[in-house]
């Protein structure tokens, strides 16, 4: 059984503040991982992808790999009321994609 | 523009009624997905296809059907054997097993 896991929240933090979103996943296999927001009504749509043990940034996100504990990270720094959204977790086995249930992050002006 | 495009964007189904959501795709993806999402839950898997006239069930395929006769398009199909329809569709596609985008999702509820 695959299962990606993510801390629902409600996760809130001040503007200006760093966010940090947090994935495990069970399979050691994956090699791929992705971040998605969502806003509410919306699809999902691609904020960064991961595929190597470290950090990877990208403007004010970055996204932070841990094969060997299976953990998946978001920071999004200079938080903005414009981060408030659903971020899912993605985690691709073989030709099969599977999402986490996402955390819902409030930014607060 | 290049894209997932999906319709119609809202969808009532009465009982016992089989509705079509459309998916068509010009980004030249191989593979193609449809998953649903329900309020406040995550993405679960329809079905899934890797290449033209294949495609294979998702974990949730009970009472949908797909056909998959073109590259570009994936239309899913929801039955009347569906008791619980009332959803958020979203269609999306991937270079095989690459980074996968989706369209802008199709609404149905039950009337």
């Amino acid at each position: 059984q695959k299962e990606v896991e993510q801390n629902s929240g409600p996760l809130s933090v001040p503007e200006g503040a760093i966010a940090s979103l947090n994935c495990t996943y069970s399979d050691r296999v994956s090699q791929s991982f992705f971040w998605y927001r969502q806003y509410s009504g919306k699809s999902p749509e691609l904020i960064m992808s991961i595929y190597s043990n470290g950090d990877k940034e990208d403007g004010r996100f970055t996204a932070q790999l841990n094969k060997a504990s299976q953990y998946v990270s978001l920071l999004i720094r200079d938080s903005q009321p414009s981060d408030s959204a659903t971020y899912l977790c993605a985690v691709n086995w073989g030709n099969q994609f599977y999402f986490g249930t996402g955390t819902s992050l409030t930014v607060i002006p | 523009d290049g894209g997932i495009t999906q319709s119609p964007k809202y969808l009532f189904r009465k009982e016992g009624q089989n509705v079509t959501l459309s998916c068509e795709q010009n980004l030249n993806h191989d593979a193609m997905y449809w998953y649903r999402q329900d309020p406040g839950q995550g993405l679960r898997l329809i079905y899934y296809s890797q290449i033209v006239n294949d495609f294979q069930k998702g974990d949730i395929a009970e009472g949908y059907s797909v056909s998959r006769e073109k590259k570009e398009s994936f239309p899913l199909t929801v039955t009347s054997a569906q008791k619980n329809p009332t959803a958020f569709y979203l269609c999306a596609s991937s270079i095989s097993g690459n980074t996968i985008y989706f369209g802008e999702g199709s609404w149905l509820t039950v009337v």
